[in-house]
């Protein structure tokens, strides 16, 4: 199966621009999600990728895809205390089933 | 708000109780998911249910029953948990199988 992972804590402070990076195994994945779980919540879909795009911008997210190293990076930019949440990265892959696996997730704590 | 729903917000049951868990979606979305997250894990992926017909079973233990009885609505039948099965399970949705998954708020289980 699909191996991903991402450093599990980032703390950046209000204002500041958040880099959180992923790394995945499976160089055939198609779709790559970032998701957002706030405490006690569930996960919000904040942004995708398509496997064929290197960047995308969204607002305050601007997505990375090095796709030759399987690496994607979310920058948050303007960081706001609201941003605080669990982020994960999320790979679907191109197999029969096309599967979502996602990230060890990365913890982003804003220091107002 | 999500447009996922998900019934109970909490529910704690013995290890001999049955009990159901509900998601309901009417965003026409024709794949749907379960998850189960463990405390400072990401979710991981149960059943997937595609045009109402179990597509996967992640080799879940048979005390989980998933039943789509319908296009909008996901049930999960729980009998004989084991405090093991303690954890958020949650539901998501997808326009098709390649779609980006839309979650519901969970519904978080305790077995004593």
């Amino acid at each position: 199966g699909e191996d991903v992972e991402q450093s599990l804590f980032l703390s950046v402070r209000e204002g500041d621009s958040s880099v959180i990076n992923c790394t995945y195994t499976d160089s055939s994945s198609t779709y790559l999600y970032w998701y957002k779980q706030e405490p006690g919540a569930g996960l919000q879909l904040l942004t995708y990728i398509f496997s064929n795009m290197d960047m995308k911008q969204d607002q305050r997210l601007t997505v990375l895809l090095n796709k030759k190293d399987k690496h994607l990076s979310l920058r948050i930019a303007d960081t706001q205390t609201g941003d605080s949440a669990i982020y994960f990265c999320a790979p679907r892959n191109s197999g029969g089933y096309q599967k979502v696996t996602f990230g060890t997730g990365t913890k982003l704590q804003v220091i107002p | 708000d999500t447009e996922v729903t998900q019934t109970p917000k909490h529910l704690v049951m013995g290890m001999t109780n049955k009990k159901s868990l509900k998601c309901e979606q009417h965003m026409g979305h024709r794949a749907m998911y379960w998850y189960k997250q463990k405390a400072k894990k990401p979710p991981e992926l149960m059943f997937v249910y595609s045009y109402e017909k179990l597509s996967i079973n992640e080799s879940v233990p048979s005390r989980f029953s998933p039943e789509c009885p319908n296009s909008s609505l996901l049930n999960l039948h729980l009998h004989a948990l084991q405090p093991e099965d303690s954890a958020l399970y949650l539901c998501a949705s997808s326009l098709e199988n390649n779609s980006p998954l839309h979650f519901g708020n969970g519904t978080r289980l305790t077995v004593t």
